[in-house]
């Protein structure tokens, strides 16, 4: 069955660095979309990406984050310079074309420490 | 703006109990989607349901079931003969319909715990 994969699945840095989370969507999936999970709290929406353009942004999603699909298969999640607050829990998702696929698969995760 | 409220933080049944975990919901659309995802504590999120708002039919899958009422803004999710393989987070979780985006609204989540 196809799934979502991330890389890496824990990424370690100190404050100030850039990180590049990376995803591969399911292969005929067109939609796109971050969510973060602090630890113990809920799912929040970063940002959702179609047709190489970003639909919709969250407050989170301040000029420190990027989003790419540098090629047809993966998508990246770029924070520029990283603080402690942006420790969490990061999930890809995508999903299919038309109101009959309206289901978001999600990947495994990438835990973000930032120290 | 959406929201989905799941009062219950915390439950802990012992094994072979019935559950039911609560979800309601806000929207001021006529057309929206709702979700059940579990997450095992190896942390990704499993899909587990989709209604749509036109739907409002209860359904079975196995052990679980769930019940979507309009009137009430509710859709609960109920799993019958709890085993300890259900001890996860469950988070429901709503998204209007806008083409293009269908960004997803999620509660706060339930503990569940199933006591052997």
């Amino acid at each position: 069955e196809p799934e979502v994969t991330q890389t890496p699945s824990h990424q370690v840095t100190q404050m100030g660095q850039e990180v590049i989370l990376r995803c591969v969507p399911i292969s005929n999936h067109l939609y796109f979309y971050w969510y973060r999970q602090i630890l113990g709290q809920k799912v929040e929406f970063l940002v959702s990406f179609y047709n190489n353009e970003i639909s919709e942004k969250s407050e989170i999603f301040d000029d420190q984050f990027s989003v790419e699909r540098p090629d047809g298969s993966n998508f990246t999640l770029k924070i520029r310079s990283t603080k402690l607050e942006d420790s969490a829990m990061y999930f890809c998702a995508s999903r299919g074309s038309g109101l009959a696929v309206a289901t978001q698969y999600f990947g495994p995760g990438t835990r973000l420490t930032v120290l | 703006a959406q929201k989905v409220t799941q009062a219950q933080t915390e439950i802990s049944v012992v094994e072979k109990e019935d559950v039911t975990l609560d979800c309601v919901y806000e929207t001021r659309d006529t057309t929206y989607y709702l979700f059940w995802y579990k997450q095992p504590p190896s942390g990704e999120l499993v899909f587990l349901i989709r209604r749509n708002s036109f739907d409002e039919q209860n359904e079975i899958s196995g052990r679980y079931s769930w019940n979507f009422q309009k009137s009430t803004s509710s859709f609960n999710f109920t799993i019958t003969a709890s085993q300890v393989v259900d001890s996860a987070v469950y988070f429901c979780a709503l998204s209007e319909t806008n083409f293009g985006n269908e960004k997803l609204t999620f509660g706060t989540g339930t503990r569940l715990t199933i006591i052997p």
